[in-house]
């Protein structure tokens, strides 16, 4: 089943503007991953929160954890063009090896 | 670093024909290994995943089957397809348990 559901579905940004996504998940989870998608490629690795962590940054990435909520927000600050993909959140549940991925946030950025 | 190669990158193939995709891992040892499945605009369904030779674990009943013959080495087989089966097959490992992923570049498959 789908536990990670990333929203927006899509978002149309201008370039230098920031993106926000959100991804919400439903049972206790190990870490919650972010991941990037080219159109017809593999998943590229952003960066991983585990769940004693609040907050996380890489570069112009910025990602917060709310296990209260079981939510999480990822922001790019100053998009660019490259910058369009489809944005995944992923859960490593329990105890188990297992990932769960959510239905992706497409995100445009208008040059 | 870990490499993930994948083959064919693409494959057209009629309802009721055999299906085997092949994964292998270059530049680490013992990894978890994962198959996943992305419907076109969709997120991914995971499939099937690997901690060991020969330890398959199956999350989604279907006419799929994995294989790990190999430490490096996934291979996903159909007897038969389906046109349902059509999708872009994702392989990937983690290195260190529930850790991050690495991807290949994947397979896309149409069953017509």
């Amino acid at each position: 089943s789908q536990q990670g559901e990333e929203d927006p579905q899509a978002l149309s940004i201008q370039e230098g503007e920031n993106a926000t996504m959100n991804c919400s998940y439903k049972t206790s989870i190990n870490n919650l991953q972010w991941y990037r998608q080219n159109s017809g490629r593999g998943l590229v690795h952003l960066i991983l929160i585990r769940s004693n962590e609040r907050e996380k940054h890489s570069g112009r990435l910025r990602v917060t954890l709310d296990t209260s909520k079981k939510s999480s927000s990822l922001l790019i600050t100053a998009s660019r063009a490259a910058d369009t993909a489809s944005y995944f959140c992923a859960t490593a549940e329990g105890q188990g090896f297992s990932f769960i991925f959510g239905k992706g946030t497409r995100l445009l950025v208008k040059p | 670093s870990q490499t993930i190669h994948q083959w064919p990158a693409t494959l057209v193939q009629p309802v009721g024909s055999p299906l085997s995709l092949e994964c292998t891992v270059e530049g680490t040892s013992n990894p978890n290994l994962y198959w996943y499945r992305q419907a076109a605009g969709r997120g991914l369904q995971l499939l099937f995943y690997s901690v060991g030779i020969g330890q398959i674990s199956s999350e989604v009943p279907q006419n799929l089957s994995a294989s790990r013959p190999q430490d490096r080495q996934f291979i996903l087989s159909s007897k038969k397809l389906l046109l349902s089966d059509s999708g872009f097959y994702l392989c990937a490992c983690t290195t260190s348990g529930r850790g991050e992923q690495y991807f290949g570049p994947g397979t896309r498959l149409t069953v017509t």
